[in-house]
């Protein structure tokens, strides 16, 4: 079956660290670019990070602020997100994601069903 | 950043009427890199056509898309009870942050 499963989410405090991790199957995990998607429950969608297949290139929403820190392990078939100095504006339910091509150039094709980060003191 | 505009906010129809929802983007966009995603009520979104007109797989063909430069639409031929849910549009493929629309939510009337 071809599935992402996401893990890691959590109630932190505002200025903790806490790392997602997404784990991929049924597919040839790879060969794809990947990303993380955020969503404020009952709010939209915004693009948080995206790596390409092979970690060359990767990319960050602007309003991160370099608090954020994408990386891949092929071998493992897994994409992390790891996510320093939260905040509450943080909160959200993040997404791991595939993308349709290799180096950021296709829709969204497979979600997963998302990870709760809950920042709050 | 490109800008996607939504609209309506919120489209109240019944059951095998025709849905047409719009996008509307700040700047022009290849209509290849414009997509179009549903999200049923705590479900993940499910991609339903990119580049524009092109269906995902196991997208039924009463889905269907169009446009370019900055105006898009998606349009649902005849609303069945499962399409109820809310639609983004998406622009990818161009500098980062990839954007999404607002949403449109399609309700039953």
């Amino acid at each position: 079956e071809v599935r992402l499963v996401e893990s890691g989410g959590d109630l932190v405090q505002p200025g903790r660290s806490l790392k997602l991790s997404c784990a991929a199957s049924g597919f040839t995990f790879g060969e794809y670019a990947m990303h993380w998607v955020r969503q404020v429950p009952g709010k939209g969608l915004e693009c948080v990070s995206g790596i390409s297949w092979n970690s060359n290139t990767i990319a960050y929403a602007g309003s991160l602020e370099g608090r954020f820190t994408v990386s891949r392990d092929n071998a493992k078939n897994s994409l992390y997100l790891q996510m320093n100095s939260l905040r509450p504006e943080d909160t959200a339910l993040y997404f791991c994601v595939k993308e349709r091509g290799s180096y950021f150039s296709g829709a969204f094709d497979l979600w997963g069903q998302g990870t709760m980060v809950t920042v709050s003191s | 950043e490109i800008v996607l505009t939504q609209s309506p906010g919120t489209l109240s129809l019944s059951p095998g009427e025709r849905a047409t929802l719009s996008c509307r983007t700040s700047q022009s966009v290849s209509s290849r890199r414009l997509a179009w995603y549903q999200q049923r009520p705590g479900q993940a979104p499910r991609l339903l056509l990119y580049g524009s007109s092109n269906r995902a797989t196991g997208i039924p063909d009463r889905f269907s898309g169009s446009g370019s430069g900055t105006d898009f639409t998606l349009t649902i031929s005849r609303l069945e009870p499962e399409d109820f849910a809310v639609y983004y549009c998406q622009q990818y493929g161009t500098s980062f942050p990839w954007t999404f629309g607002q949403g449109t939510k399609v309700e039953i009337k």
